[in-house]
Order: structure tokens, then sequence, then C-alpha cells
């Protein structure tokens, strides 16, 4: 049973072009993350929903746009890809993002664009 | 300002001996926790052990213990008994709890171990 899962696992593309990585969590947590891991291998927050509720939204330019249909589900749409967006992205999930419960992190979307 | 530093950017180890993962932290939170990451070649991230701000013992998982010095703002991971298969990045990181924090995990930049057989 995969806990936190994305899809999909690798993603190269033009830029320009317009994508989406889907992310669930079968833990019943109420807290999703998006992350992104750059080249060198730095992590940094993206965006967090919270029983489907926006409550992080790091300076992420206006071209990413999350998205929860329910608390299961966090996806991430990128429009007019850059060639800087290339990076590993990782979805999380906690119990509760207001306390300091450990995040589960799913598989990693590797993306290229060219 | 919340920051995590991890100065060590590689370590060597010899198999089954001890290694300690330095972290230092900043934060002007008096609640928070702190986090052991492990990401290995294959490129997930593995969950390794939790410390709270207000836990008074050090936080132990198997081989793996978290040696905390609050005063000093340090959180370092200690790993017994090194197995080759812990080869890996490792990332310490920090949750805080002002306002706006809301369960955000901030890291340091990794460090990257090799386990020597």
């Amino acid at each position: 049973d995969t806990a936190v899962s994305q899809t999909p696992k690798y993603l190269v593309t033009q830029m320009g072009n317009d994508k989406s990585i889907k992310c669930e969590q079968n833990l019943g947590h109420d807290t999703m993350y998006w992350y992104k891991q750059d080249s060198k291998k730095f992590l940094k927050i993206m965006f967090s929903y919270n029983n489907k509720e926006l409550i992080i939204n790091e300076t992420v330019p206006n071209r990413f746009s999350p998205k929860s249909p329910d608390k299961a589900h966090l996806n991430l749409h990128i429009n007019s890809l850059e060639l800087g967006d290339s990076a590993v992205y990782f979805c999380a999930s906690s119990q509760d993002g207001r306390l300091s419960y450990e995040q589960y992190f799913g598989p990693g979307t590797r993306l290229t664009v060219t | 300002a919340q920051k995590i530093t991890q100065t060590q950017p590689g370590m060597f180890v010899q198999e089954k001996e001890a290694v300690t993962l330095d972290c230092t932290y900043d934060t002007s939170d008096p609640s928070y926790g702190l986090f052991w990451y492990k990401q290995p070649s294959s490129g997930e991230m593995i969950f390794l052990i939790y410390q709270g701000s207000y836990d008074q013992q050090n936080a132990t998982e198997g081989r793996y213990s978290l040696n905390f010095q609050k005063a000093r703002k340090s959180a370092n991971l200690v790993i017994s008994a090194s197995q080759l298969g812990d080869s890996a990045m490792y990332f310490c990181a920090m949750s805080a709890h002002g306002s706006g924090n809301t369960g955000k995990l901030i890291f340091g930049q990794g460090t990257t171990l090799q386990v020597k057989p």
C-alpha cells in the first residue's frame, strides 16, 4: 500500500507547455504539501493545504496553481513551463499541519523542461 | 527568520561504526519540531526521527538517535553501527508553529553520508 503517491514519476516537456502533477494520500491526513527540490538538492516549501483550504503559498510564480478537490488529493498545475522549473517536485502529507507531526513524502516527480 | 544549517556537505564512516551528522537551527518560536529525513540515491524522502522542542529526553528510533541540545540550538543525528544501506543524503528539518507557519518544513542543505565496507 503506497501511503503518498504521485503521478507521473518522470515528466519531460518543452518550454511553454502546461503540465499537471497529481498527488494522493491514503493516510487520512488533513494537511498536504508541495515541495520543490532543485538541482543542488535544496528542498523548499511551495504550497500547503489543510482540509482543502490553502494555508501556505510561498513566493511561487502565478504559473503554479495547486488544486485540492478533497483532502486526500493535491494536484499541481504549471502553466507556460520555463527551463528553471526543472526540478523534483515532492508531495507530502501530515496528520495536522498545525502541529509537529512528521510529514510523509511521495516518491517525487522529476520534471525536465527542454 | 527560521533557519537550519548543516555544515558537513559530505561524511565518510566505516561500516559498523557510529557517525554524527550535525544540525543547528535558529527560530524565535518557543514551540517547534525537529526532523531528520534520509534520501537515498533512488530519490525518495524517508522520515527517520522527530524531536519536539518541549521533549525532555532525546528521541531514539532503532539505530537513530537525536542529540538535542536546546541551549546550543543543535539537533545532531547519531547513527550507530553504520550499515552500507545507510549511504544516502540526510536532511535536517524544522517546523515551527508561530503565526503563519502551519507546520511547513524548513530544510537544511543536506549531508551526504558514505559508508565504507
